[in-house]
């Protein structure tokens, strides 16, 4: 069984900075994909940036990029410019290939972003 | 239409009561997911539909009954549910074809359960 380990339950920003969330996995496959999600206290859970693992490249998505690992079995998210609507829980999650494309996702416990303004 | 609706928005039972939580999407997705978020916790997979059959149960008590009557809506038949089952119910969808561009599975905003 996968299993995704967020070790930051809380981390802290200025407004306009640049924060880095740390995510670790562990998985005997060679095919996956990895996602970060965020959820704001109106509780939708939307996707920030996905990364598939047979990629070298790193996702970026606007201000949101990853540093991926793979071989360290890490994935990284670094938020630019940080705003205070990116204030949320952030989830790191994994999804097999294996599954015929029909999986679920694997979790982590979530990091707390909090934008001091 | 890029979203998935739940209904209801909150629901408060008590433990004899029979009640349902509804997921529909219209965007063609053949894969549909409920998941159980406690408070301050991830979200966990509790069932996966698959071209509307039942692919994954992870173990999860009878007393959680999914249904999925068509490719767009997705039921949770609630029976007998115990105070500890109070969480939020988050349903998803994905499509099946294979492709980097058809991996994110569309979440709900959920469904906040009490059980008394």
């Amino acid at each position: 069984a996968q299993t995704v380990t967020q070790s930051q339950p809380e981390m802290s920003v200025q407004e306009a900075e640049t924060v880095t969330l740390s995510c670790t996995y562990d998985t005997s496959e060679s095919d996956y994909y990895l996602f970060w999600y965020k959820q704001p206290p109106s509780r939708q859970m939307i996707l920030v940036i996905r990364q598939e693992a047979y990629k070298q490249q790193n996702a970026t998505e606007n201000r949101f990029s990853v540093n991926f690992q793979k071989a360290a079995k890490s994935f990284s998210l670094k938020i630019s410019d940080s705003q205070l609507g990116d204030a949320a829980m952030y989830f790191c999650a994994y999804r097999s290939v294996a599954g015929g494309g029909a999986d679920g996702l694997t979790f982590g416990k979530g990091t707390h972003l909090i934008i001091q303004p | 239409d890029t979203e998935v609706t739940q209904t209801p928005k909150h629901l408060v039972m008590g433990m004899t009561n029979k009640k349902s939580l509804k997921c529909e999407q219209h965007m063609g997705h053949r894969a549909m997911y409920w998941y159980k978020q406690k408070a301050k916790k991830p979200p966990e997979l509790m069932f996966v539909y698959s071209y509307e059959k039942l692919s994954i149960n992870e173990s999860v008590p009878s007393r959680f009954s999914p249904e999925c009557p068509n490719s767009s809506l997705l039921n949770l038949h609630l029976h007998a549910l115990q105070p500890e089952d109070s969480a939020l119910y988050l349903c998803a969808s994905k499509p099946t074809l294979r492709g980097s561009r058809n991996n994110e599975q569309f979440f709900g905003p959920g469904t906040r359960l009490t059980v008394l």
